[in-house]
């Protein structure tokens, strides 16, 4: 089974703070994909990185993969209320070619 | 609606009895996964169906649980003989093909109790 780790497990900050969530494996991926979860809703997707080293920017959202395509980060500038809710990580699973393995998530909160 | 739709939104459940969780894909989709999602945890895959092919089944964590899906349209995921640790929401998503971006339900959350 291919792990994805992420950290940190929790992040509770204000407004208008900054923040990087990690989601980290020993195995190499063809791409990884973050998806924010709301509750009581399914995830839905932000962004796939496909290339080692790759950047992605939507809004204040900056997404990287890492050199070797085993690492991904998440950057949020200027926390806003609306991005409360929880990140996942994902990557193709092994077994089974289309499905995803999933990290644990991130839960963010962002208070006024 | 034009999103993937499941039902019934929340199951309660004594444990030792079968439940049957319905989705609905998007129309036209031709890939349906199911998933769960425990309290506190990431989803694990439990069985992916792609057109007319034999389902993936990988994911499955015992023989209690069994999926149906029937043309490109509604699926149904059973679990019979419920335990405690069957808990947790099930997703289901579908995709315009296999690779394509998975678009998810709301999921059913499962308690047994």
């Amino acid at each position: 089974t291919q792990l994805l780790e992420q950290s940190p497990q929790f992040l509770s900050i204000q407004e208008g703070e900054n923040l990087t969530v990690y989601c980290n494996s020993s195995s190499v991926f063809s791409s990884l994909q973050w998806y924010r979860q709301e509750p009581g809703e399914g995830p839905v997707l932000l962004v796939t990185v496909v290339t080692g080293g790759e950047v992605k920017k939507l809004k204040r959202l900056t997404f990287q993969f890492g050199d070797a395509r085993k690492d991904s980060s998440l950057h949020i500038t200027a926390a806003q209320p609306g991005d409360t809710g929880l990140y996942l990580c994902a990557g193709e699973n092994s077994n089974s070619g289309y499905a995803l393995n999933f990290g644990k998530g991130t839960s963010l909160l962002v208070t006024p | 609606g034009a999103g993937v739709s499941q039902s019934p939104s929340n199951k309660v459940t004594e444990k030792g009895k079968d439940v049957e969780l319905r989705c609905d894909p998007i129309s036209g989709h031709t890939a349906l996964y199911w998933y769960r999602q425990r309290l506190g945890q990431g989803l694990e895959f439990l069985i992916y169906f792609q057109g007319n092919s034999a389902p993936d089944k990988s994911g499955l964590p015992s023989d209690r649980f069994s999926a149906e899906r029937t043309g490109e349209s509604v699926s149904t995921l059973t679990i019979q003989r419920t335990q405690q640790e069957d808990s947790a929401v099930y997703l289901c998503a579908s995709s315009l093909a296999p690779s394509a971006e998975q678009f998810f339900g709301p999921g059913t959350r499962l308690t047994v109790l």
